[in-house]
């Protein structure tokens, strides 16, 4: 079975601190993506990876970013933590296909408070 | 631009009672794949079904049905004879076809709660 596991369930920081989310799969998928989760918004897209080193802006990307040193891990970085980022995030990733788009497999989620 | 709608936002039946989940879409490709996915109450998204915009067959999984028609662009999601274990945010999805990192587009989710 595919594993995507994110470092933490719950996560409370302060504003202005600098945040980390590690997310780390075990399929050797070459995508990666993080997606935050809102009530009545459903889940966007943050960033997503396509290979390591390799980044692409999603839908909401303003005050994050990403970093992808290996292939099998996926950090999500909030710069300066604002209030409006507290959230649920989610990480997934797929592996590429040529002939057809496949699933996403994703993690448990994190739900960050920001104070 | 590619848009999921999902009309209801919260359902609620009793148990053993059949509940149809309504998905909408938009795209402009030709070529496009649509999921499910499931997520209880432990938070983890949980893949269902994928179909791709060429295959209309309805498709049947145990008490899990899925009715595409691309006439209508539509993709439901009927759970035949409820549990109380189908209690969770389902969540259609669109993903346009290209190779490389593909993305999914998200409905806003219908919470669907079963009532033993």
């Amino acid at each position: 079975d595919v594993k995507v596991t994110q470092s933490s369930r719950y996560l409370v920081k302060r504003t202005g601190e600098k945040v980390f989310l590690e997310c780390v799969q075990d399929m050797d998928h070459e995508n990666m993506f993080w997606y935050r989760q809102d009530p009545g918004l459903g889940l966007r897209l943050i960033y997503f990876s396509y290979d390591v080193k390799m980044k692409e802006k999603g839908d909401i990307p303003e005050g994050y970013s990403v970093s992808r040193e290996k292939k099998e891990r996926f950090s999500l970085i909030l710069e300066s933590a604002s209030t409006n980022q507290t959230s649920m995030y989610l990480c997934a990733s797929s592996f590429i296909d040529s002939n057809s788009n496949q699933p996403q497999h994703f993690g448990d989620g994190t739900r960050l408070s920001i104070l | 631009a590619q848009k999921v709608t999902q009309a209801q936002t919260e359902i609620s039946v009793v148990e053993k009672e059949d509940v149809t989940l309504d998905c909408v879409y938009e795209t402009r490709d030709t070529t496009y794949y649509l999921f499910w996915y499931k997520q209880p109450p432990s938070g983890e998204l949980v893949f269902l079904i994928r179909r791709n915009s060429f295959d209309e067959q309805n498709e049947i999984s145990g008490r899990y049905s899925w009715n595409f028609q691309k006439s209508t662009s539509s993709f439901n999601f009927t759970i035949t004879a409820s549990q109380v274990v189908d209690s969770a945010v389902y969540f259609c999805a669109l993903s346009e076809w290209k190779t490389g990192a593909n993305n999914l587009f998200f409905g806003t989710g219908t919470r669907l709660t079963v009532i033993p």
